[in-house]
């Protein structure tokens, strides 16, 4: 099936602490982008990336990582600086300029 | 930057009463989409709009985009219990590197009272 994978789906960190988000996509789309969603706050825009080895800040990047080595991946690191990290946050990956975004099933980070 | 504001945030109907949510872009858009989050699920895309007063429908769900490529709206005519969820616009913008991004609304959140 294709489609987007995120893991994990719930994490839990210590403050302090740097985690990863993986999400993979077999959908063979060229743009993925990550977005964190709040209560009330809709999804704003973290990172994004139209093509490998290259990627963009989106509005909300500061405390946020990300790198783009392969098509098919495109992980998240939230660092430490990230003052407020727990959140949803959601992978999408689009076939080109002005598509439709395919969504994954999200990661819930809970920072302790 | 460019702003897609929605209204109203929460909405209460009762079953069988119609539903419309707003949105409104700061920029003119070159197209809308409008996507459906259930609860505990993730956005699904639902329509992309494209052309100056186009109007799609969908079963009990009509879609329109504004004369002046700025505002939009989702109407559901004689919801179910099945519409619960919110209700996302999403407008494209362009960065100074020329690259491509998607703007979302802060949603419109349904509820449907059996």
């Amino acid at each position: 099936d294709g489609g987007i994978t995120q893991s994990p789906k719930y994490l839990f960190r210590k403050e302090g602490q740097n985690v990863t988000l993986s999400c993979e996509q077999n959908l063979n789309h060229d743009a993925m982008y990550w977005y964190r969603q709040d209560p009330g706050q809709g999804l704003r825009l973290i990172y994004y990336s139209q093509i490998v080895n290259d990627f963009q800040k989106g509005d909300i990047a500061e405390g946020y990582s990300v790198s783009r080595e392969k098509k098919e991946s495109f992980p998240l690191t939230v660092t430490s600086a990230q003052k407020n990290p727990t959140a949803f946050y959601l992978c999408a990956s689009s076939p080109g300029y002005t598509g439709e975004l395919f969504f994954g099933e999200g990661s819930r980070l809970t920072v302790l | 930057g460019q702003q897609v504001m929605q209204i109203p945030q929460y909405q209460h109907v009762q079953e069988g009463e119609d539903f419309t949510t707003y949105c409104n872009s700061s920029t003119t858009l070159s197209n809308i989409q409008w996507y459906k989050q259930r609860p505990g699920g993730h956005p699904v895309f639902l329509i992309q709009l494209v052309k100056s007063g186009e109007v799609k429908k969908q079963k009990r769900l009509t879609f329109q985009f504004g004369e002046a490529k700025k505002n939009s709206s989702l109407h559901i005519t004689a919801t179910q219990t099945t519409d619960v969820g919110t209700y996302f616009c999403a407008g494209p913008g362009y960065s100074g590197a020329g690259s491509y991004q998607l703007t979302f609304g802060k949603g419109t959140k349904l509820s449907v009272i059996p």
